[in-house]
């Protein structure tokens, strides 16, 4: 079983949709739970860091941490065409050497 | 302030070459990580340093890797007697410190004729 499931997709949906994207994770010790956007054959840009449980929210961004389901979620509102890219989920602990784990990407394609 | 810097963005070889990556952490930074990017997944961490200390190599193979970052200048993945299996884009990431903000490069593509 991997640390960390991302389902890959792809994922389409019309433009102004809200999307929902999630990850599943068996290390109890993650405490930092990181989304990046990746736009092809680019480098994964930050988009939403959270420190433990709750929720964060940046503009059209949300995110979510259930840690006691093990489950984090990134909701996108008013999707746009420049959306479209992979969505990958991260996560690491406060010990064991600070390494980021990834999910393996979830490809999204927001359709004009 | 520049971001992360990697060069070359793209290195072909020949089986049995070596493979040198850099990376410039941006600037203040002095923790780098290195990972590689197989099509269609996700990034695996390699190895991570500070100043002249590697910290964690766990995820980088024994045999033919190696990473360093001196006191002065880039980080630098080499890569010895190169394989086909070796192809892959090789990411860097840079941060302040231990749970901060990681900030990526655009990656190196290797191809291994």
């Amino acid at each position: 079983q991997k640390e960390v499931e991302q389902d890959p997709g792809p994922l389409s949906v019309p433009e102004g949709a809200i999307v929902s994207l999630n990850c599943t994770y068996s290390n109890s010790a993650f405490q930092y739970f990181m989304w990046y956007r990746q736009y092809s054959r680019k480098g994964p840009e930050l988009l939403m860091y959270t420190y433990s449980s709750g929720n964060k929210e940046d503009g059209r961004f949300t995110a979510q941490v259930d840690k006691s389901s093990k489950y984090i979620s990134l909701f996108i509102r008013d999707s746009q065409p420049s959306d479209s890219a992979t969505y990958l989920c991260a996560m690491r602990a406060d010990t064991g050497g600070f390494k980021t784990i990834f999910g393996a990407g979830t490809r999204l394609f927001v359709k004009a | 302030n520049a971001g992360v810097m990697q060069n070359p963005r793209h290195l072909v070889r020949r089986r049995g070459q070596e493979a040198r990556l850099r990376c410039s952490p941006m600037k203040g930074h002095s923790h780098v990580y290195w990972y590689r990017q197989l099509p269609e997944e996700g990034l695996k961490f390699m190895v991570y340093l500070q100043k002249e200390n590697i910290i964690d190599e766990s995820g980088m193979p024994k045999e033919r890797f190696s990473a360093e970052f001196p006191k002065e200048g880039p980080s630098i993945l080499r890569i010895q007697q190169v394989v086909r299996g070796d192809s892959a884009a090789y990411f860097c990431a840079s941060s302040l410190g231990t749970g901060t903000n990681d900030y990526f490069g655009p990656g190196t593509r290797l191809t291994v004729t």
